[in-house]
């Protein structure tokens, strides 16, 4: 079976600091893994996702997220915050050998800080 | 359409009664998901349809839940007796296919059910 967790039900950071939002996964056999994002009354959308090609993804809005498989986890990371990130964030993991079930994290909301 | 819509995007509604939420997805796109956003929760996976082969639906609650999708586009998800615990946001998803491979979902902006 694959699950992933999201450490941290909300981050708060400062506008212009690092965003690390953390998730690890588990999984029986190799996954793809995805970051979705959605901002307030608005639908997800995919931020990025790995399918097992370079390990580091970069995404929408200079978000980039780093498979390890040694760590199992798969963390978001922006290298300055803007106000305009704030948002609920979903890491999320299917089986790189089907299109079906995407699991989905409980979520992590961003939050900015003037 | 220009993206995933879902209708209609709020449904209150008494304990008890049934009630059923649209889903228009991408124009072309074969495969269709449901979820459930409940407060404080992930989603939850509730059913897939892709093409005309049987559906996924091993996320599904309860026999409450069903869902079809008309003509290999439009999908209606029913909640028969509907319960307090059946509260939350319902979100749609489509997206394309290519050899089995991952293709992105494209959300809907959800229905949002309150059950009284």
């Amino acid at each position: 079976a694959q699950s992933v967790t999201q450490l941290g039900s909300h981050v708060s950071v400062s506008e212009g600091a690092l965003v690390l939002l953390r998730c690890n996964y588990s999984s029986s056999v190799p996954p793809y893994l995805f970051w979705y994002v959605q901002y307030p009354n608005q639908g997800l959308q995919l931020l990025l996702k790995y399918t097992s090609a370079a390990t580091l993804v970069k995404g929408i809005n200079g978000f980039e997220a780093e498979f390890k498989k040694s760590e199992t986890s798969f963390h978001l990371t922006k290298p300055s915050a803007h106000m305009s990130d704030a948002a609920e964030y979903f890491c999320a993991v299917s089986k790189k050998s089907s299109a079906s079930k995407i699991i989905f994290g409980s979520g992590t909301r961003l939050s900015i800080r003037p | 359409g220009a993206g995933v819509s879902q209708s209609p995007s709020n449904k209150v509604t008494e304990k008890g009664k049934d009630v059923e939420l649209r889903c228009d997805p991408i124009s072309g796109h074969t495969a269709l998901y449901w979820y459930r956003q409940s407060l404080g929760q992930g989603l939850e996976f509730l059913i897939y349809f892709q093409g005309n082969s049987a559906p996924d639906k091993s996320g599904l609650p309860s026999d409450r839940f069903s869902a079809e999708r008309t003509g290999g586009s439009v999908s209606t998800l029913t909640i028969q007796r509907t319960q307090q615990e059946d509260s939350a946001v319902y979100l749609c998803a489509s997206s394309s296919t290519s050899g089995g491979a991952i293709d992105t979902q494209y959300f809907g902006p959800g229905t949002r059910l309150t059950v009284l």
